[in-house]
């Protein structure tokens, strides 16, 4: 089955510095990957996507690559602000007829100080 | 892009009790899905809602437990039955849209439940 693999948090950084949210993923076939990102409080909101193989997925300053051979999609922003802090959800789902279900990795909690 | 809303937003409910949780797409979709979101943990698919025929479920959640209905295609309800603290989550209604460009997944805000 599917599964999605996401560094461990919590993440602590510093404004302006460098972030990287590593993502791994197993499939049995030829996923949609997601990043997903839940504010506190609030509900889960699409960050970025990629639907193959070397797409870049960016929003917000965020960016993600779609590696098929290294079956990964990490979460990087260049420099972070305060407003970045929340928690990250890296995902996947099938581009098929169950495209619908995603699975979702663990979450990373970010926060970023002044 | 789907805009879903969620009733209630937020519940506490006592031990025994039942809650029914109603989610409103503002399209006509085919799927619509149920996830819960425990406590500082990720998302786990509940079931899966098409119109017109029964929820299917994921492994560790079943009918009894997790009512689900499916009136139309922009409705749906699932009811939390004999709730005890362990349900304490929240649940979300999500759809998917097919684009040209491929699927993507949209989610209600999500119904905060605690359970006493």
């Amino acid at each position: 089955g599917n599964s999605v693999t996401q560094m461990e948090g919590p993440v602590t950084l510093s404004e302006e510095a460098f972030l990287t949210i590593n993502c791994t993923y197993t499939a049995t076939g030829y996923p949609s990957l997601f990043w997903y990102v839940q504010y506190p409080g609030e509900g889960l909101q699409l960050l970025l996507k990629a639907t193959k193989a070397d797409d870049k997925g960016s929003n917000k300053g965020f960016e993600a690559t779609y590696r098929k051979e290294t079956t990964s999609f990490h979460l990087e922003k260049g420099s972070v602000q305060v407003s970045d802090s929340a928690v990250y959800f890296c995902a996947l789902s099938d581009q098929g007829t169950n495209a619908g279900k995603s699975t979702f990795g663990d979450g990373t909690t970010l926060t970023v100080k002044p | 892009s789907a805009v879903i809303s969620q009733k209630p937003s937020r519940d506490i409910c006592q031990r025994g009790t039942s809650l029914t949780i109603q989610c409103q797409v503002d399209s006509q979709v085919t799927m619509m899905f149920w996830y819960r979101q425990q406590p500082g943990q990720s998302l786990t698919l509940i079931a899966t809602a098409n119109q017109g025929s029964e929820a299917t479920y994921e492994s560790g959640f079943v009918i009894d437990k997790f009512p689900i209905s499916r009136p139309n295609l922009t409705f749906s309800t699932l009811t939390v039955s004999n709730m005890s603290p362990e349900d304490s989550s929240i649940y979300l209604c999500s759809v998917e849209d097919r684009q040209l460009a491929g699927v993507e997944q949209f989610f209600g805000p999500g119904t905060r439940l605690t359970v006493l």
